[in-house]
Parts: structure tokens; sequence; C-alpha cells
């Protein structure tokens, strides 16, 4: 049973323009979401995060949105660079890092 | 800084074979963790280790041991390698394993880094 969806397996954009990935959850324990990035070859690396405390946090050209009654978030990023495709995975937590469910990953292709 | 190594890069192993996974960190972190990342699903998490001398079953254990040598080291094991264990497999490392969320701060300095991986098929 997946506690954290990641809909699209895919998604291309024209450089400049706005990405948005989605991701939704269904246990309503989670109180913290974070986005990781991964290249080919190397490990997920931490991208950005929002607690549910928040709606919106931003980090230059990343920002994530949270939607708790709707159990969903989103990743922006703007504009969008060819440095930017990566596999994006959503992944949600209660509390810690032992109980932290993963999307299967969006991969985001950004064409110059 | 190396951050979090793992050896071997790819391994191709025939059903029954054992064989361990190697990971190491070298960032004085408290707590590990072994992932599986399986296709068209998330990153599992196998076993982890909260500190030097403890360690705890994850979502996915059965078919997996572990060992944490020590605070830089946490090695995964297969006694009996079967097709299903086929996967790319993370060893991760964090200062602690609830110190981020407890402070409220995510972001703030705490987060986990994971090694490169591990691309094992069983044949």
């Amino acid at each position: 049973d997946q506690q954290v969806k990641q809909n699209s397996p895919s998604l291309s954009v024209q450089e400049g323009r706005i990405s948005i990935l989605n991701c939704d959850y269904t246990n309503s324990m989670f109180d913290y979401f974070l986005w990781y990035k991964k290249y080919p070859a190397e490990g997920p690396t931490f991208l950005i995060s929002i607690s549910s405390i928040k709606d919106k946090n931003e980090d230059g050209r990343f920002t994530v949105f949270l939607n708790k009654s709707a159990k969903h978030l989103s990743l922006h990023i703007v504009p969008s660079q060819p440095g930017d495709s990566a596999v994006y995975f959503c992944a949600a937590s209660a509390g810690a890092w032992d109980d932290m469910r993963f999307g299967a990953g969006t991969r985001l292709t950004v064409k110059p | 800084n190396a951050g979090v190594t793992q050896t071997p890069k790819f391994q191709v192993l025939k059903t029954g074979q054992s064989m361990t996974l190697q990971c190491a960190q070298d960032m004085n972190h408290n707590s590990m963790y072994w992932y599986r990342q399986d296709p068209g699903m998330g990153l599992r998490l196998i076993y982890y280790s909260a500190s030097e001398g403890t360690t705890d079953k994850g979502e996915v254990p059965n078919g997996y041991n572990v060992s944490r040598l020590n605070k830089r080291e946490f090695s995964l094991r297969l006694e009996s390698a079967a097709p299903s264990q086929t996967s790319v497999y993370f060893c991760a490392s964090s200062e602690v394993l609830r110190g981020l969320f407890s402070s409220g701060r995510i972001g703030s300095g705490d987060t986990q880094y994971f090694g490169p991986g591990t691309r094992l098929t069983v044949l």
C-alpha cells in the first residue's frame, strides 16, 4: 500500500518555463514532507522540505506547496533549467527518518 | 569528505549465493540506513541503525541482515539471494534519527545523505 504517490512518471518542459511536480499522500499522520533530486548513477540528494504548520516554502527557484486538506503537495521550479533534468522523489514522514515513505518518482526533462 | 560510500557499485549473483554490501560515512553521523529502490516504487527502508550498537527493522527486512560494525560502517548481508532481491540498494546516514524533526526546522542543518547505490542482479 503506497502511502505516497507520484502519479506522473515523467514530465517534459521547455527551458525557462515552470515545472510542476505533484505528490499525494494518504497517511494523515505525516507532518513533514521532502523533495529529493536524483541524477543517474548517484544517490538522492535533499532539495527542499516543508512541515505541516506551513503551506509554502521557498528556496531560490524551488517552491513547495502543501495542501493538507487535499493531502497534496507540489514542487514548482521556476525557471526550469536543463540541469534540473533528473528524477524527483517526494517523501513524507510522521517524525523520524525511519518512518519516511517515498513516492515512485517523476522523471523531469527540461529541453533547451 | 567523501560523504557516504558504497561498495561494490555493481554485482551479479546466482540464486542462493550470499554477499555483503558495504557502506561507510565520514560525517560522524549517528544514524545509518539501508534502502532498496525498485522500478515503479519509491525507496523502501530495509534496516536502520539509530546509533552505534543498535539496529532495527524497516519496512522490508525479510531476507536481509545488517551489522553496525562501528560508527562509520553499516553493512547489509544477503544470506541466500533470490531474484526478488534484484534492485538498487542505497545506504544513507543522518546526524540523528529524530533530531531534524524535533527541531521543527527541516533543512536547518540536519538532513539525510545517500550513497551512490549498488546495482544488484540476482539470476
